[in-house]
Order: structure tokens, then C-alpha cells, then sequence
């Protein structure tokens, strides 16, 4: 199956700053997905990018679809305890196949 | 909305006992899927059905593992016999077409003493 690395493994940091974290694979995606997923629950889809350098929104999260089509990009701005869970990306290599999902990034937001 | 739903949300019973794990897909959804999660493993996909048909079984670890889906509506996964490495927890997932974005259930988190 294919690659998904996360990085980084997990991150610890203080409420009100920003949070950067990237997924890259060894093959072209076409398609790109991010999750988050809460303590004791399933992952939740958070974003999902079509097109090679798209940057879209969902409140104070952004992702972005590389412009290589390898790797894509969460950010969260000013981050809340209510962030604090686990982020996993996902990619489809085109869209007649399945997704693969990365290993997860864990959050802790130190108030 | 309705979303996944699962059940049990745990189970904790002895190895060599049978486990069944139940899932309800999103109405309308013509794909479901199921899960493993491991710490060691992360999220592994174990099978997944197409409009009821099987469509990819080939991340089920063994022969002790089947799934069922006899209807749109609800699917089954089971473990006979249960071993205590098949500790994990279990998620059900569908969504509208096989490619389409997964939408989870809560899974259930399953104890193999």
C-alpha cells in the first residue's frame, strides 16, 4: 500500500499559538483529506483538497494541497484546549481507488 | 443526521470467545468500510463492501475474522476465536461511492482477555 508519513509525531504547545503540521507520500495524489479525531471517538473529516494548490478554510484551520502533489499542509491558528486530539491526513492516488491514511499527528494544547 | 453508528461502544471478554461488532452506515451511503486501530499499527482497513458486496478483504489479518453486510443498512464484523492480540478498537466507516470522503463511527473499543 502506499506511504503516508506524518510529521510531526505529536506536538505540544501553548493555547493561543499557531500550529503547523504536513503529510507527504511517495506518489502523486489527487485527491487530499484531513481528519481529526477526538479522544474515545472517530475520526471527524475536518477538509478535504481536490486540486493541486488549494488552500481551503474551515474556521481557524487551513490546508493546503502542494503544488507537487506529494504533500499536503494543516495549519491552525490560534489554537484552543478543544484542539487538542489527533490529525490524520489521508490521499487518494486517483479517484478509482481507495484512500490510505497517514499516522497521526498528536496535539496537546497546554492552557 | 445520523451519523455512523456502532455498537457495542466496548467489549471486554476472554480469548477463544466469539466477538461480533455491529455497524449502521449513514442512510444512503452506498460504501462501508472497517477498521483496526493500534497504537503500534495506526488505522489499518480491514474490508470493505461496495453496495453490500465485498469489494477488498485482503487487510483481514486471518481466517478467524469475517465480515457481513446483509443489507444497506447494517454490517457485521466478527472474530471467532478472539485472541488477545486482536485488542484494539474497531471503527466502521462509509460513504456515498468507494472514493468518496469516509465519514466514522465512535468505534467500539475491544478488550480480548
Amino acid at each position: 500500500g502506499q506511504q503516508l508519513n506524518q510529521s510531526p509525531q505529536s506536538m505540544f504547545i501553548q493555547e493561543g499559538e499557531d500550529v503547523s503540521m504536513n503529510c507527504t507520500s511517495s506518489s502523486i495524489f489527487n485527491t487530499w483529506l484531513w481528519y481529526k479525531q477526538d479522544p474515545g471517538e472517530g475520526p471527524v473529516l475536518l477538509i478535504a483538497l481536490y486540486k493541486a494548490g488549494e488552500l481551503t478554510s474551515n474556521g481557524r484551520l487551513t490546508a493546503q494541497f502542494g503544488i507537487t502533489r506529494k504533500d499536503s499542509f494543516l495549519n491552525i491558528s490560534a489554537s484552543i484546549p478543544s484542539d487538542v486530539g489527533i490529525y490524520f491526513c489521508a490521499g487518494q492516488v486517483d479517484t478509482g481507488n481507495q484512500f490510505y491514511f497517514g499516522t497521526g499527528t498528536s496535539l496537546t494544547v497546554i492552557p | 443526521d445520523a451519523g455512523v453508528i456502532q455498537s457495542p461502544r466496548h467489549e471486554v471478554t476472554e480469548m477463544g470467545q466469539e466477538v461480533t461488532l455491529r455497524c449502521k452506515p449513514i442512510s444512503g451511503h452506498n460504501s462501508l468500510f472497517w477498521y483496526r486501530q493500534t497504537m503500534m499499527r495506526g488505522l489499518e482497513l480491514l474490508i470493505y463492501f461496495n453496495n453490500n458486496v465485498p469489494i477488498d478483504d485482503s487487510g483481514m489479518p486471518e481466517d478467524r475474522f469475517s465480515a457481513k453486510m446483509p443489507n444497506a443498512s447494517f454490517s457485521t464484523l466478527k472474530i471467532q476465536p478472539s485472541e488477545p492480540r486482536d485488542s484494539a478498537v474497531y471503527f466502521c466507516a462509509s460513504s456515498l461511492g468507494r472514493f468518496q470522503p469516509q465519514h466514522f463511527g465512535d468505534g467500539t473499543r475491544l478488550s480480548i482477555l
